[in-house]
């Protein structure tokens, strides 16, 4: 199993600012995945990080708007750029074992103003 | 493109009942799929995980099945109690790196 957190936990933030979510693993892991839950929504997948290379993203997110950081194996940013209230969302890390199980951190929940 | 759907949308029934959530997927071509438990304005919890070679998987009160072929899941909750008040979510993994999540299914124990 894997022990993930997220930091920061929750934050409200001003229209046009940005946020960095950190999300740290305890143990080395080849892919990371960042997910956006909206209000009253299922999850929905951003980009998924591999160490040493450029994320990849889904359709509808883009790098400018949600810039992603994987300098190790156990570490990966998501960076909310030029925030809207649209963006106010539960933000989720992910990583997965291979093709077995999935585990999710705490969330990071954002309330944009 | 697969696609996930749950029913019921909301659930609500006395506490002490047995209860059955669906999940559907409409691309049986499935690494494994694993239902999860998420309070609100929390992080997801992982129930239990069945693998595409396997039917059902048990965990205490919870069993989950596999039907591959027609695309089905479900989640048994036995003996239903308030503490089980959470959305379930069901999520298959399609390939090494894409897992697709269902709507969830919002369950609320009367006590």
């Amino acid at each position: 199993s894997a022990v993930i957190s997220q930091k920061p936990s929750r934050d409200i933030c001003q229209r046009g600012t940005s946020l960095t979510i950190q999300c740290q693993v305890d143990s080395q892991v080849t892919m990371m995945f960042w997910y956006r839950q909206q209000p009253g929504q299922s999850l929905t997948l951003i980009a998924t990080a591999n160490q040493g290379s450029e994320a990849t993203y889904e359709s509808g997110f883009v790098i400018d708007k949600f810039p992603i950081s994987r300098p190790n194996l156990t570490f990966s940013t998501l960076t909310v750029s030029n925030m809207s209230p649209e963006d106010s969302s539960i933000y989720l890390c992910s990583v997965a074992s291979g093709a077995y199980e999935q585990y999710f951190g705490p969330g990071t929940r954002l309330t944009v103003t | 493109k697969q696609e996930v759907t749950q029913i019921p949308a909301a659930l609500s029934v006395p506490e002490g009942e047995n209860l059955v959530l669906n999940c559907s997927f409409t691309d049986s071509a499935i690494y494994n799929l694993q239902w999860f438990r998420q309070d609100p304005g929390k992080g997801l919890t992982s129930l239990l995980l069945i693998q595409s070679s396997q039917r059902e998987q048990t965990s205490g009160r919870l069993n989950a099945s596999l039907d591959k072929s027609s695309g089905r899941s479900t989640l048994y909750i036995a003996a239903s109690q308030p503490g089980d008040s959470a959305t379930y979510l069901c999520a298959v993994k399609t390939s090494y790196d894409k897992v697709i999540f269902g709507p969830g299914t919002s369950l609320s124990v009367i006590p």
